[in-house]
């Protein structure tokens, strides 16, 4: 396994279903990130995550609910969304969020999980 | 400050023609741009980059091209192929304790046969 894998790579569910996505990353790397990309918009950043630390949540409603148990790993997990929610859901990684020189700050990103909720 | 302006929103171009895409920032404080590539159900794959003490990178048929004083950067494929059809995100990175990426707004490339 290489790169940042992503399951599941589709999935439908109702409004009032509970589920969740995966992220494992395989270039240990520190940080890791969601992203939300929607038809003809540009991607957005959801949640920032650098030593499993929780550094930024850019205004996302609580029925996305992050959580990152070690550096290799990020979970998205979903409540009562609505329609307008369905989207294609990246997680990428980097370095981590540090300025060393040596340290691009280029991200990797999965393959996306495909959310479509009815 | 902290917004990439990216142009066109879509390309149509000839296979063999040369797409070209551009992006301009206003933070001069960006020390990395990337291009990404993105095939239609696919995350975005890392294409090329560049650093603005360069004005040129090229590879292969993908070349950036870096205006730091115009504080623009643009994306030129050669040759262009209907492989090469894809959207294209320019991104601009900040230095710093937090490094952050800017995507542009992205630019989708058909490459007609």
């Amino acid at each position: 396994e290489t790169g940042v894998t992503q399951t599941p790579r589709h999935l439908v569910m109702g409004m009032t279903n509970k589920k969740s996505l995966k992220c494992e990353q395989h270039l240990g790397h520190n940080a890791m990130y969601w992203y939300k990309q929607s038809a003809k918009k540009p991607l957005e950043l959801m949640f920032v995550y650098n030593f499993k630390e929780q550094t930024e949540n850019n205004s996302v409603p609580s029925r996305f609910s992050p959580e990152c148990p070690n550096s290799s790993h990020l979970f998205l997990h979903l409540h009562t969304l609505q329609p307008e929610d369905s989207a294609l859901y990246l997680c990428a990684s980097s370095q981590d969020r540090g300025g060393g020189s040596a340290n691009t700050g280029e991200l990797f990103f999965g393959e996306g999980s495909r959310l479509t909720v009815l | 400050q902290q917004q990439v302006k990216q142009s066109p929103q879509s390309l149509i171009v000839q296979k063999g023609g040369i797409s070209i895409i551009n992006c301009a920032y206003e933070n001069t404080a960006f020390d990395y741009f990337p291009w990404y590539q993105q095939f239609p159900g696919k995350g975005p794959a890392l294409l090329i980059a560049i650093r603005p003490d360069v004005s040129e990178k090229k590879e292969g048929r993908f070349t950036i091209s870096f205006n730091k004083s115009a504080k623009q950067f643009s994306l030129h494929i050669m040759d262009s192929q209907p492989g090469d059809s894809a959207t294209y995100f320019c991104a601009a990175i900040s230095p710093g304790s937090a490094r952050q990426l800017t995507f542009g707004s992205g630019t989708q490339l058909t490459v007609l046969p």
